[in-house]
């Protein structure tokens, strides 16, 4: 059964740069046509898709977001992250990795992490 | 940006059938998907690519799409469905999401 985990600290200070990771157990990570993505949910509020990475590399960004996020992948450790610079409270959310399945305009997201909550605070 | 629309709240009696739309421009001509979340965890898929359901997944769950709306049905709605209801589709390789919609079995 595919798992997901995400792990980074979640507590930051306004200006930093969120760093979380996502290390995929029960498969993996290069398998072909399977892309991987973050989603956050602040408290309270509906879900915003980030980012997607397929194991060549290949990227899609949110545009909301694009100028300060980056997402990567290290096969070697069957894990992908996502790093978003610049952040106040309005980037205080749970954050999701999750598994895209489907092509560019038919995918879904099947498997999903347990979420990890970050907060900005001074 | 593209966007889609959900009813914040929709009601419904246990065992009647739940209706909940999410609207957005020609939203028929895209893909449609819909993730259930109950209360502190994380979402679970119900319906993909407007009318299938992922293996788990009761039957009483269906999905349609058509013109600007897609529509999660639930027939024979039980108090174990009672979470909030986010559709998805693409639009030019971004993910959108609904607003979700939080549904209330009374």
């Amino acid at each position: 059964q595919l798992q997901l985990q995400e792990s980074g600290p979640g507590l930051l200070k306004p200006s930093e740069t969120l760093s979380l990771t996502c290390t995929v157990s029960g498969g993996s990570i290069s398998t072909v046509s399977y892309y991987w993505g973050w989603i956050r949910q602040p408290p309270g509020k509906g879900l915003e898709w980030i980012a997607n990475i397929y194991y060549s590399g290949s990227t899609y960004y949110n545009p909301s977001l694009k100028s300060r996020v980056t997402i990567s992948v290290d096969t070697s450790k069957n894990q992908f992250s996502l790093k978003l610079s610049s952040v106040t409270a309005a980037d205080t959310a749970v954050y999701y990795c999750a598994r895209r399945n489907g092509g560019n305009t038919d995918s879904y997201f099947d498997y999903w992490g347990q979420g990890t909550l970050v907060t900005v605070s001074s | 940006s593209y966007e889609l629309a959900q009813p914040p709240s929709v009601s419904v009696s246990p065992g009647q059938t739940a209706s909940i739309t999410c609207s957005g421009d020609k939203l028929g001509d895209k893909y449609a998907c819909w993730y259930q979340q109950r209360p502190g965890q994380s979402p679970v898929l119900v319906i993909y690519q407007d009318n299938k359901r992922p293996s788990g997944i009761p039957e009483r769950f269906s999905g349609s799409n058509s013109g600007n709306t897609a529509t999660l049905t639930i027939s024979g709605t039980q108090a174990m469905d009672e979470a909030d209801y986010y559709c998805q589709a693409w639009d030019t390789s971004t993910a959108v999401f609904g607003g979700g919609t939080k549904l209330t079995v009374l």
